[in-house]
């Protein structure tokens, strides 16, 4: 049962654009969200979070949307730049419990 | 330089022969997890540990075992290894009652 889902598996952007990045999740217990980035080669790296308590958090060109009764959230990246290209891992607790649900990642591409 | 590091790399073996995988961490974490990544499958968690001598089940821990004797290491073990279980290893850490892991770079496993 996968409790965090990446619906596209795959996005491509051109470069200077809005990057919008997807995950919806099951459990309502959850109350704490974050975004990873993986390069290829590399292990993942954290990008940004937010708790259950904020709709919003923003960090530079990097904003997270989250929206609890839809048990939605959206990383937005404004402007898009090349190094953006990435595969992008959304992820999921709940604070205490220390056991972390990822999704199945989105690669986006952004085109020069 | 803060970092978790896997050993070794690359590890191409045949079925059943025992293999372990080492973690090691320097930043005085206790938690620290082991995942698989999958195509179309994402990161799943294998095996986790609180602290030392506390470990637990995560997601997917048929196959494996881990131990966690010192609080820098964590070490997955595979002691049958079928083919199935030919994977992207990443291990991680974080300190107790953070959210934030931090990842080694990865350990690509081929079991012929």
């Amino acid at each position: 049962d996968q409790q965090v889902k990446q619906n596209s598996p795959s996005l491509s952007v051109q470069e200077g654009r809005i990057s919008i990045l997807n995950c919806d999740y099951t459990n309502s217990m959850f109350d704490y969200f974050l975004w990873y980035k993986k390069y290829p080669a590399e292990g993942p790296t954290f990008l940004i979070s937010i708790s259950s308590i904020k709709d919003k958090n923003e960090d530079g060109r990097f904003t997270v949307f989250l929206n609890k009764s839809a048990k939605h959230l959206s990383l937005h990246i404004v402007p898009s730049q090349p190094g953006d290209s990435a595969v992008y891992f959304c992820a999921a607790s709940v604070r205490g419990y220390q056991k972390v649900t990822f999704g199945t990642g989105t690669k986006l591409q952004v085109i020069p | 330089e803060a970092q978790v590091t896997q050993n070794p790399r690359y590890l191409i073996t045949v079925t059943g022969k025992k293999l372990t995988v080492t973690c090691s961490q320097n930043m005085n974490h206790e938690y620290m997890s082991w995942y698989r990544q999958d195509p179309g499958l994402g990161l799943r968690q294998i095996y986790y540990s609180m602290n030392v001598e506390v470990t637990d089940k995560g997601d997917v821990p048929e196959g494996y075992k881990v131990s966690r004797k010192e609080k820098r290491n964590f070490p997955l073990i595979l002691e049958s290894p079928s083919p199935n279980q030919t994977s992207l290893y990443f291990c991680a850490s974080m300190f107790a009652g953070s959210d934030t892991q931090y990842f080694g770079p990865g350990t690509r496993l081929t079991v012929l």
